[in-house]
């Protein structure tokens, strides 16, 4: 079956370091692969999309990879925040049409 | 500022009886979704439309019911056959690069 995976460990990062979370992905492949911020009790915001045919994308502090000869996104935040601390989503779907399917989500702390 | 508003934000239920949980959207999107998210646990999709009128269902849509009548409402029921129905309730649509969540209603059976 389809499956997307992200570090179920929470990840602890020094503040102004940069913070790399891990998306993987199997028996699937994805046209479109995106990334989503949630805070407690809050909905989840949408942050990047990266296409298939696309090796980065860039947005202010953020980067997104896909690799799809691995099967994995990576997402970065440089000079990391305490406010950057939430837990981050990555999500993919085969075509703009098609269901998409979530991670569980990592859980990023960002000391100070 | 354009947006999804879901009301309330907690809710409580009693054994045996039906809630619905509103879905308001201003965004003029086509397509709307509700997800389920339990503690530690993933979105699951529970409902979507594609379209007024029109709707499908989702990975876990057994003991939930909606409704399209207008392009910008979707409620949710959750019925009396929900067994486990005490989980956070997210809405969304979509048009373009990424979902539009609403804030979410954390309901819980009493």
């Amino acid at each position: 079956s389809q499956k997307i995976e992200q570090n179920s460990e929470a990840l602890n990062i020094q503040e102004g370091k940069t913070a790399t979370l891990t998306c993987n992905y199997t028996n699937y492949s994805p046209a479109y692969l995106q990334w989503y911020r949630q805070d407690p009790g809050r909905g989840p915001v949408f942050l990047l999309l990266i296409r298939e045919n696309e090796k980065e994308k860039r947005k202010e502090r953020l980067k997104v990879t896909f690799d799809t000869t691995l099967k994995q996104s990576l997402f970065h935040i440089t000079a990391s925040q305490p406010a950057d601390s939430a837990t981050y989503l990555c999500a993919t779907t085969r075509n703009r049409d098609d269901k998409i399917i979530f991670g569980k989500g990592t859980r990023l702390h960002i000391l100070p | 500022d354009g947006g999804i508003t879901q009301s309330p934000k907690y809710l409580f239920r009693k054994e045996g009886q039906n809630v619905t949980l509103s879905c308001e959207q201003n965004l003029n999107h086509d397509a709307m979704y509700w997800y389920r998210q339990d503690p530690g646990q993933g979105l699951r999709l529970i409902y979507y439309s594609q379209i007024v009128n029109d709707f499908q269902k989702g990975d876990i849509a057994e003991g939930y019911s909606v409704s399209r009548e207008k392009k910008e409402s979707f409620p949710l029921t959750v019925t009396s056959a929900q067994k486990n129905p005490t989980a956070f309730y997210l809405c969304a649509s979509f048009r373009g690069n990424g979902y539009t969540f609403g804030s979410g209603t954390r309901l819980t059976v009493v």
